[in-house]
C-alpha cells in the first residue's frame, strides 16, 4: 500500500497568513504515460464530509477559493492557503488515487493563532 | 449535480452485518465514468477506503484487503443504488461510512452525508 504522511499534524496560523501543508507518498503517484500527479486534496469541517479542493496535485476544484494552491510532484505535495480566513479552519487529508488501495494521509488540522 | 444519499441502521451487535445503502441522483450507477466507493472514518485508522464497484461492459469489484474477507459491495441498477455489506463486525468497526463517487476511478466527489454506525452490544 502506498503510505500518505502529512506534516504538521496541526498548524496555528494567523488571519490573512500562509498556511502550507505538506504531504509525502512513500512511492511516487506520478502515472509517466500521461504526466498526471494522481494525488488530491481535501478539505473537513466538523460535522461534514471531507469536501474536494483540489485534484491532479495542482487542479482547483470548481467553486474553490484562488487563495487555495496546490504543488509539488513525485512523492512531496504541499497545499497552500495563500491569505487564511476564518472560514479556512479545518482538517486537511492528501489522498493517493495512482492505485488501490486508495490511502489519505493522517490529516492537518489547521487553526487560526 | 450528482447526489448521495445514505441510509442504514446506526447500531449492529457484534458479529452480526452491517448494511448500509446509497442512492444516487444525478448519475446513474451504471455509467461508464464513475465509480462508486465506500470509504469509513474512525479516529483510530483515519479515513480508509473500503472497496467499490463500477460498470464498464461488465461489473467490476475491488476491496481492500483488511476487509475482503467480510465485505460484498452491490449495484442495484433498477434503484440507481449500491450498497455495503461487513459481516462479522467488531467493535473495531464502529466508524463513519460515507458513500463517495469517483469520476473515471480518480477523487473522490461527492461524498454521501456520512453514516455513523456504532458496533455494540
Amino acid at each position: 500500500d502506498i503510505v500518505m504522511t502529512q506534516s504538521p499534524d496541526s498548524l496555528a496560523v494567523s488571519l490573512g497568513e500562509r498556511a502550507t501543508i505538506n504531504c509525502k507518498s512513500s512511492q511516487t503517484v506520478l502515472y509517466s504515460s500521461n504526466n498526471k500527479e494522481y494525488l488530491a486534496w481535501y478539505q473537513q469541517k466538523p460535522g461534514q464530509p471531507p469536501k474536494l479542493i483540489i485534484y491532479w496535485a495542482s487542479t482547483r476544484e470548481s467553486g474553490v477559493p484562488d487563495r487555495f494552491s496546490g504543488s509539488g510532484s513525485g512523492t512531496h505535495f504541499t497545499l497552500t492557503i495563500s491569505s487564511l480566513q476564518a472560514e479556512d479552519v479545518a482538517v486537511y487529508y492528501c489522498q493517493q488515487y495512482y492505485t488501490t488501495p486508495y490511502t489519505f494521509g493522517q490529516g492537518t488540522k489547521l487553526e487560526i493563532k | 449535480q450528482v447526489q448521495l444519499q445514505q441510509s442504514g441502521p446506526g447500531l449492529v451487535k457484534p458479529s452480526q452485518t452491517l448494511s448500509l445503502t446509497c442512492v444516487i441522483s444525478g448519475d446513474s450507477v451504471s455509467s461508464n465514468s464513475a465509480a462508486w466507493n465506500w470509504i469509513r472514518q474512525s479516529p483510530s485508522r483515519g479515513l480508509e477506503w473500503l472497496g467499490r464497484t463500477y460498470y464498464r461492459s461488465k461489473w467490476y469489484f475491488d476491496y481492500a484487503v483488511s476487509v475482503k474477507s467480510r465485505i460484498t459491495i452491490n449495484a442495484d441498477t433498477s434503484k440507481n443504488q449500491f450498497s455495503l455489506q461487513l459481516n462479522s463486525v467488531t467493535p473495531e468497526d464502529t466508524a463513519v461510512y460515507y458513500c463517495v463517487r469517483a469520476p473515471e476511478l480518480n477523487w473522490f466527489d461527492p461524498w454521501g452525508q456520512g453514516s455513523l454506525v456504532t458496533v455494540s452490544s
